[in-house]
């Protein structure tokens, strides 16, 4: 079992609807938890971290983090066709001397 | 502000033939300093990282070797490329405190023939 599990998609929306992409985890150590968004034959770049449990709300995005259940999720709100990219979760535990570990990533495609 | 710089973009190499991958961070000292290879569907893998100049910890056994001879460089090497070396290679640079919230370059590609 891998330590970090995402569904590669592809995850294919119309425009302005609402994109829900999961993680789920297996080690109950890890309290970082971050969403890279990645374009096409680019580096990731760094959308949005959180700590423990909770919401994270930036703009169009909602990052959410179940720690009782090992699960953490990104919402996008009114998504644009900009927004198609792959989105990797990624997170860290300071025993591990927080290194990240990453998800394979899901590939999301908005439509106009 | 802080820039990371990677380069070269692209490469093809044969078989054999040695390579070298170079990163450079501006606007912040002492960094952690990590290479990272990324293969389709397959997430990112750490390959090396380094804490300071001429410390590196390698992760998995392979044909790759980093070096960090400043502060702010870092290089990824071979003497003899393989073919299951090809990839995207990512440099990244981040803070150990903390969430260490990593940084990426734009990649480097390599495709060994």
């Amino acid at each position: 079992q891998k330590e970090v599990e995402q569904d590669p998609g592809p995850l294919s929306v119309p425009e302005g609807a609402i994109v829900s992409l999961n993680c789920t985890y297996s080690n109950s150590a890890f309290q970082y938890f971050m969403w890279y968004r990645q374009y096409s034959r680019k580096g990731p770049e760094l959308l949005m971290y959180t700590y423990s449990s909770g919401n994270k709300e930036d703009g169009r995005f909602t990052a959410q983090v179940d720690k009782s259940s090992k699960y953490i999720s990104l919402f996008i709100r009114d998504s644009q066709p900009s927004d198609s990219a792959t989105y990797l979760c990624a997170m860290s535990a300071k025993e591990y001397g927080n290194k990240l570990v990453f998800g394979a990533g899901t590939i999301l495609r908005v439509k106009s | 502000s802080q820039t990371i710089h990677q380069w070269p973009a692209t490469l093809v190499q044969p078989v054999g033939s040695p390579l070298s991958l170079e990163c450079t961070v501006e606007g912040t000292s002492n960094p952690n300093l990590y290479w990272y290879r990324q293969a389709a569907g397959r997430g990112l893998q750490l390959l090396f990282y380094s804490v300071g100049i001429g410390q590196i910890s390698s992760e998995v056994p392979q044909n790759l070797s980093a070096s960090r001879p400043q502060d702010r460089q870092f290089i990824l090497s071979s003497k003899k490329l393989l073919l299951s070396d090809s990839g995207f290679y990512l440099c990244a640079w981040g803070r150990i405190s903390g969430a260490n919230v990593l940084t990426f370059g734009a990649g480097s590609r390599l495709t060994v023939l």
